[in-house]
């Protein structure tokens, strides 16, 4: 079974400039998310999705990110303009969907994430 | 809102002594509890899991992790580490209840693991 993949794998932008990530979940996975994880801290939940809805997007900075999922299978994360806070490790995941949205209960399949850096 | 802690950034053992992480939780009623494990330039991967029953829940490559709610804790542990074990491990949690916010998976920090041959 193929499992979550992302592109690109890094990337190095200057600030202000805009950049995208890819994610294709395995597939079947109705719920996928997008996380944030900084260096030396835990994954940061930015947005989940449900098939083609948003579920949580609570934490997403939504003055310059924003995701779609327009046919409930690949995702793309975008940022625009980008900070040097946002240099991280972006991590798209996925799962079963089991009940409805209490298909939270399932374990999440993490990609291999995307490096950023921002200079 | 629910967060997770991990209180030691590093641990170390001896390889076939046994190894233990831990990991404290804060929760709205009652929790649902994810031990994830990252080695070095891959994606995390599912350990184990408590959703309701037994305690002490077993997952993959040896590990375990026993739920106890009247200190809001899950340890992870193994009986016997392995040198292979070395990684980054990651305790998350999030509310057993169905509503806004609850479908949110909240990490710690993440602990260390360095297993000494």
């Amino acid at each position: 079974e193929a499992g979550v993949a992302q592109s690109p794998r890094y990337k190095i932008i200057e600030k202000r400039q805009s950049v995208a990530f890819w994610c294709n979940p395995i597939s079947g996975h109705a719920t996928l998310y997008w996380y944030q994880q900084i260096l030396g801290q835990g994954p940061k939940l930015l947005i989940q999705f449900q098939n083609n809805g948003v579920v949580d997007d609570s934490q997403l900075p939504k003055d310059r990110f924003s995701a779609e999922r327009l046919k409930g299978v690949d995702s793309t994360l975008k940022i625009q303009p980008a900070k040097l806070e946002d240099s991280a490790v972006y991590l798209c995941a996925s799962s079963l969907a089991r009940g409805g949205l209490a298909g939270g209960i399932n374990e999440q399949f993490f990609g291999p994430g995307t490096r950023l850096t921002v200079l | 809102a629910q967060s997770v802690a991990q209180p030691e950034d590093q641990v170390n053992v001896a390889e076939g002594n046994p190894l233990t992480v831990k990991c404290t939780y804060s929760v709205s009623g009652n929790p649902y509890l994810f031990w994830y494990v990252q080695y070095p330039n891959r994606g995390l991967q599912f350990l184990l899991k408590y959703i309701t029953g037994d305690n002490l829940v077993k997952g993959s490559y040896g590990f375990e992790a026993e739920f106890n709610k009247s200190q809001t804790s899950f340890h992870l542990k193994k009986p016997s580490a392995l040198v292979s074990d070395s990684a980054l491990y990651f305790c998350a949690v999030r509310p057993s209840y169905s509503g806004a916010g609850s479908y949110q998976l909240t990490f710690g920090k993440g602990t260390k693991l360095s297993v000494i041959p």
